[in-house]
């Protein structure tokens, strides 16, 4: 069974600029959260989605936003972007909103220059 | 105060020693909590989860104490290949909300021939 994707793996973008990242995850898990990793850090949540709806926001400007798709999958978009907003950005994805430990996608890392 | 708090390291062993890593969090709310190795440039992975009675995987051992929020560890004779970031994490299960996981810092373990 394919765990959970992500694409891009890496990303090169300019100031100022629009991102949009995006997972899949494991096939039959309903929840998708994503974390952003700054290097020397652990993940920080941003977003929680569960069964298309947003069930948690963690502490990011409104330039964060994503969505969950009827088939699960996930995006994660970032307006207007930052040289602070340069790191990891991890999908996990769970069974149930409370799933027994989450499942890491290998990340998105996003430079922005 | 940071949420989760973790030794913050480095921590140089040699093989076959025993390693323990320490974490406290402070949310009393805090219900589920887990440790996560992170690889260089890697995802997190589950290493386990850690409940009161304390549980035992091979090699590892994981130890809470709720009454002072205390989170522990331990891994006995240890390998090359446990050499990573150890991650502590901490879930408030918050009963139909979100499910954020809250990460320390982690702790870089380097384990020498």
């Amino acid at each position: 069974d394919a765990g959970v994707t992500q694409s891009p793996t890496h990303l090169i973008k300019t100031r100022g600029q629009q991102v949009t990242l995006r997972c899949s995850p494991i096939s039959g898990h309903k929840s998708v959260s994503w974390y952003q990793q700054v290097l020397g850090q652990g993940p920080q949540f941003i977003f929680q989605y569960y069964e298309k709806e947003e069930r948690g926001r963690g502490n990011f400007p409104d330039r964060f936003s994503a969505r969950q798709f009827p088939n699960y999958s996930s995006e994660l978009n970032v307006n207007a972007l930052l040289l602070g907003d340069s790191a990891l950005y991890l999908c996990a994805s769970s069974l149930q909103l409370a799933g027994y430990g989450y499942t890491f996608g290998s990340g998105t890392r996003l430079t922005v220059v | 105060r940071k949420e989760v708090e973790q030794d913050p390291g480095p921590f140089n062993v040699p093989e076959g020693a025993t390693v323990a890593f320490n974490c406290t969090y402070s949310n009393s709310a805090s219900q589920s909590f887990f440790w996560y190795r992170q690889d260089c440039r890697k995802e997190p992975k589950l290493l386990m989860s850690v409940y009161s009675s304390g549980n035992e995987d091979g090699r590892f051992t994981a130890q809470l104490n709720r009454a002072s929020q205390y989170i522990s560890l331990l891994i006995r004779d240890s390998k090359l290949s446990d050499s990573a970031t150890y991650l502590c994490v901490a879930r408030k299960d918050s009963g139909g909300s979100n499910y954020k996981l809250t990460f320390g810092k982690g702790t870089l373990l380097t384990v020498n021939p």
